[in-house]
C-alpha cells in the first residue's frame, strides 16, 4: 500500500539536543510539506518542498531545517535554537504541480522536549 | 491575505443528530476547499473537497457545497454516528505556484451515544 510514514510516532529529548524526524512517502509524489500542531492553534506550515533539492520556508521556519536530497524522503530536524520545540508534527506530500491540490497525511510524530 | 474561519468546538451531539460545521474563507482567487478529519493521535485525512463554485463534496454521509457569494463551505451530515467523533479542519489552497493550504484552526466534535 502506498502511504506516508512517520517514524517514531513517540520521541522524547532533553534540551539543548537537535533532533529528526523521519518522514517518507511511496506514492511518487514530488512535493512534501512539514506542519507542526499545537492544541487550538490548526497546523501552521514550517517548510515545504516542491522538487528535490529545493525547499522553502514556511510560517513558522526559526529553529528547524530540512533537507530533500531523494523524491521519496523530507526529514525535519528540531534544532536546539527552537523555543518551544514540543509538538505533533506532521508530514503531508501533494502529487504535482497544478490541481489536484490535496495534500495527503502522514500519522504525524509527537516530540516532547524536557 | 488568504485565511479559512472555522466555527470554534467543541461540537457535542448526541448520535443521530444533524451536524453543522461552519466555514468562511477570504475570497482571494477562486481556491479549492477542503474538509480533512483527524481521529485522536492520528494524521489528518482528506475527507470531501470541492474545486469550483456550486461543487458539492460529499463522502461517508458528509457533504460540503462551495458557495462563492457567501464564501463559506460548511460540513453537514445528516445523522451522526460515536466514530464520527473528531477534529475537522477547512482549508484551502493559497493560490499561485506555491500549492500550500491555509487551515482553519479546527472544531472538536464529540458524538455520545
Amino acid at each position: 500500500d502506498g502511504g506516508i510514514t512517520q517514524s517514531p510516532k513517540y520521541l522524547f529529548r532533553k534540551e539543548g539536543q537537535n533532533v529528526t524526524l523521519s518522514c517518507e512517502q511511496n506514492l511518487n509524489h514530488d512535493a512534501m510539506y512539514w506542519y507542526r500542531q499545537d492544541p487550538g492553534q490548526g497546523l501552521r506550515l514550517i517548510y515545504y518542498s516542491q522538487i528535490v533539492n529545493d525547499f522553502q520556508k514556511g510560517d513558522i521556519a526559526e529553529g528547524y531545517s530540512v533537507s530533500r536530497e531523494k523524491k521519496e524522503s523530507f526529514p525535519l530536524t528540531v534544532t536546539s535554537a527552537q523555543k518551544n520545540p514540543t509538538a505533533f508534527y506532521l508530514c503531508a506530500s501533494r502529487k504535482g504541480q497544478g490541481v489536484p491540490y490535496e495534500q495527503y497525511f502522514g500519522p504525524g510524530t509527537r516530540l516532547t522536549v524536557t | 491575505g488568504n485565511s479559512v474561519t472555522q466555527m470554534e468546538g467543541p461540537v457535542t451531539l448526541s448520535e443521530e443528530a444533524f451536524l453543522t460545521i461552519n466555514c468562511t474563507y477570504t475570497a482571494t482567487g477562486y481556491p479549492s476547499l477542503f474538509w480533512y478529519v483527524q481521529y485522536p493521535g492520528e494524521g489528518l485525512q482528506l475527507l470531501l473537497k470541492a474545486t469550483k463554485a456550486d461543487d458539492k463534496g460529499s463522502n461517508k454521509g458528509f457533504e460540503a457545497t462551495y458557495r462563492k457569494e457567501t464564501t463559506s463551505f460548511h460540513l453537514e451530515k445528516g445523522s451522526v454516528q460515536v466514530s464520527d467523533s473528531a477534529v475537522y479542519f477547512c482549508a484551502r489552497n493559497s493560490g499561485g505556484s506555491n500549492y500550500k493550504l491555509t487551515f482553519g484552526k479546527g472544531t472538536l466534535l464529540t458524538v455520545n451515544p
